[in-house]
């Protein structure tokens, strides 16, 4: 069944850790996203790429890094997490080269604490 | 730039009573609007999307929602509450910039649906 995942769905680290969420999607799109989303707010695009190699930053300037070395897999990393970092992150995909009202379709989330 | 606004952050309504969930847009040109909905713990699923084509847009679970131009509006609605119904709702335009389209959230509304 064509889907995108994402582990892990929770996570609690402590300050300084290094952490990797990890996004995979089945359904052959070349687009990825990561965005973040804290309570009661609107989401904001951190990263996204348009296929393999290619990586943006997004609207949102973020202490994170993103790879995309299979089309399928798009993690996002931290180097040292920070109680700022706090957060949901939700990652999402959608088709290359389609019009404006292409949909983006989203995983289920990580929430993240940083103690 | 293109802007979306949802007027209402927290909506409460009796099981079986309408729904109106409203948004306004920004926009300098035709835009692409799209109503998702988010459960506790979940990702977002799309509802419905407006895309040029007729302005009454039928969604998934029996939302629908009407494109209004001269009112720069796009306001979700359902007959008849369902206790399930009860989520996060986020109206979404879609924007070009720098040669690719992005998603422009708004801060959400949340519904209650009471027994």
């Amino acid at each position: 069944e064509a889907d995108i995942y994402q582990t892990p769905r929770y996570l609690v680290i402590g300050t300084g850790k290094k952490i990797t969420l990890e996004c995979s999607q089945t359904m052959g799109h070349d687009k990825m996203y990561w965005y973040q989303q804290d309570p009661g707010m609107e989401l904001h695009l951190i990263h996204y790429s348009y296929g393999v190699n290619s990586t943006e930053k997004g609207d949102l300037s973020s202490e994170s890094t993103v790879s995309r070395i299979r089309t399928e897999h798009f993690p996002l990393t931290l180097e040292s997490a920070r109680p700022s970092h706090t957060s949901q992150y939700l990652c999402a995909s959608s088709e290359f080269n389609g019009p404006p009202h292409n949909e983006q379709f989203f995983g289920p989330g990580t929430r993240l604490t940083v103690l | 730039a293109q802007s979306v606004t949802q007027l209402d952050s927290h909506v409460s309504v009796s099981e079986g009573t309408p729904v109106l969930l409203r948004c306004n847009y920004s926009s300098s040109y035709s835009p692409s609007l799209f109503w998702y909905v988010q459960h506790p713990n979940k990702g977002l699923q799309l509802l419905l999307k407006y895309t040029s084509a007729a302005t009454l847009v039928k969604g998934i679970n029996g939302f629908e929602a009407e494109f209004k131009k001269s009112e720069t509006s796009f306001h979700l609605t359902k007959p008849s509450a369902h206790m399930s119904d009860a989520a996060e709702y986020f109206c979404v335009v879609s924007d070009r910039t720098s040669g690719t389209y992005k998603y422009i959230f708004g801060t959400g509304t949340r519904l209650k649906v009471l027994a």
